[in-house]
Parts: structure tokens; C-alpha cells; sequence
């Protein structure tokens, strides 16, 4: 299948600094990819779309000037997380989508964030 | 909108039992169905998919069986080890590419 390459895997960054993650598809152009966050022991909940060349589109309850995405080229996508505060730290995920008739969504290895 | 309805943990078995976690799905359109994997600390882990209804997805001893007529994709194993305890995710991808989880089932297999 194809790959879908998340970095950093592990990140513990101060309060009120801001986390860059990203998102790169390996081997296949992803006009779409997805950013899941995963509390501790519990299931992962979408939190918004990334669109290549175009604004992501987030779900609700989450604050997109908090997180930022950005989707500029179609191998990569970019979540932001600005003034991490302790209650940020999750695991967040991406996701990137196939194009063609058996479309498919590949994920990447998921970017554990850790804010004291 | 689609949703995932996993049974409830936590499971715990003793090694070599027989494993069943159920899991129904409701959807639009003709969704993929997938189980992932989590081992404690780590990221999610592909274990097995069927991108159609009759489809019997299988790896590593597991299968499930994409079930339209009861949107089910049950997930099954023979014999379970020790090696197998992790939390497992059902999981549906629609056309559009979003994915939906199950809420997780935890499964501990004891010696």
C-alpha cells in the first residue's frame, strides 16, 4: 500500500510555544488529507480536512486559529499547534487520500505531542 | 452522519481462547471497513480491510467479514497469544475519505 510519513513521531515542547507536525505522502500526490486527534484512552475524532491549494475544513469544536493547517503542495500537509497548553498533548494523526476509482486513505505513524 | 459501534471493553482472555469483537457500522453510500491495532505508546497499525460487501479481510491469524446485510465487520482470531494484547480499532473510510472509529476494545490475553 502506499506511504504516508508522519514527523516528529515524539514531541514535548513548552507552554505558549507553538509545534510544527507534517504530513507527507511517499509515494502517491494527495489532493486531500485528514488530521485526527487521539486523547489518552479513547478512540481518534476528526479534526479537520486539509485541501491541497485551498482553506482545511475543520470540524466542530475545534479552533482553527489554534491549529493550523496548511496544504501547500500535494505531498504534503501541516498542523500547527500555537500556544500549546498542557491540555494540547494527544496523539495526533494524519491521514492522505488516494485519487481514482478505488480511492483509499493511508495513515501515517502519528505524532505523540507532550506540552508541560 | 457514519458512525462505528465497537463492543465494549475491556476483554481479557487466556491465551489460545477464541476472540470475537463486534463491530456494526452505519453508513452512506459503500464505505471500506478496516481493523486497527494499538499497541500501548504507539501509533495505529493497519491489521486487516475489505473494501466490499463478502469481502473476508484477514492477517495474521485475524479475519473479518465485510457484512452488508447486518453492517457488521466482526473480528476474529482462532487462537489468541499473549502478543496479541492491544487496543483494537473498527474503523470505516467513506468515498469522500474520512474515517470514523469505533470507540477501541481492549484485549488482554493472559499466559
Amino acid at each position: 500500500g502506499a506511504v504516508v510519513s508522519q514527523h516528529p513521531s515524539r514531541v514535548i515542547c513548552k507552554s505558549g510555544t507553538s509545534v510544527k507536525i507534517e504530513c507527507r505522502s511517499l509515494d502517491f500526490q494527495a489532493t486531500t488529507m485528514f488530521w485526527y486527534r487521539q486523547f489518552p484512552k479513547q478512540s481518534l475524532m476528526l479534526m479537520a480536512t486539509s485541501n491541497e491549494g485551498s482553506k482545511a475544513t475543520y470540524e466542530q469544536g475545534v479552533e482553527k486559529d489554534k491549529f493550523l493547517i496548511n496544504h501547500a503542495s500535494l505531498t504534503l500537509s501541516t498542523l500547527t499547534v500555537t500556544s500549546a497548553h498542557p491540555e494540547d498533548s494527544s496523539f495526533y494523526i494524519c491521514s492522505a487520500k488516494t485519487s481514482g476509482v478505488n480511492t483509499e486513505a493511508f495513515f501515517g505513524q502519528g505524532t505523540r505531542l507532550t506540552v508541560v | 452522519g457514519d458512525s462505528v459501534t465497537q463492543m465494549e471493553g475491556p476483554v481479557t482472555l487466556s491465551e489460545e481462547a477464541f476472540l470475537t469483537i463486534n463491530c456494526t457500522y452505519t453508513a452512506t453510500g459503500y464505505p471500506s471497513l478496516f481493523w486497527y491495532v494499538q499497541y500501548p505508546g504507539e501509533g495505529l497499525q493497519l491489521l486487516l480491510k475489505a473494501t466490499k460487501a463478502d469481502d473476508k479481510g484477514s492477517n495474521k491469524g485475524f479475519e473479518a467479514t465485510y457484512r452488508k446485510e447486518t453492517t457488521s465487520f466482526h473480528l476474529e482470531k482462532g487462537s489468541v497469544q499473549v502478543s496479541d494484547s492491544a487496543v483494537y480499532f473498527c474503523a470505516l473510510t467513506g468515498n469522500a475519505g474520512k474515517s470514523t472509529f469505533g470507540d477501541g476494545t481492549t484485549l488482554t490475553v493472559k499466559p
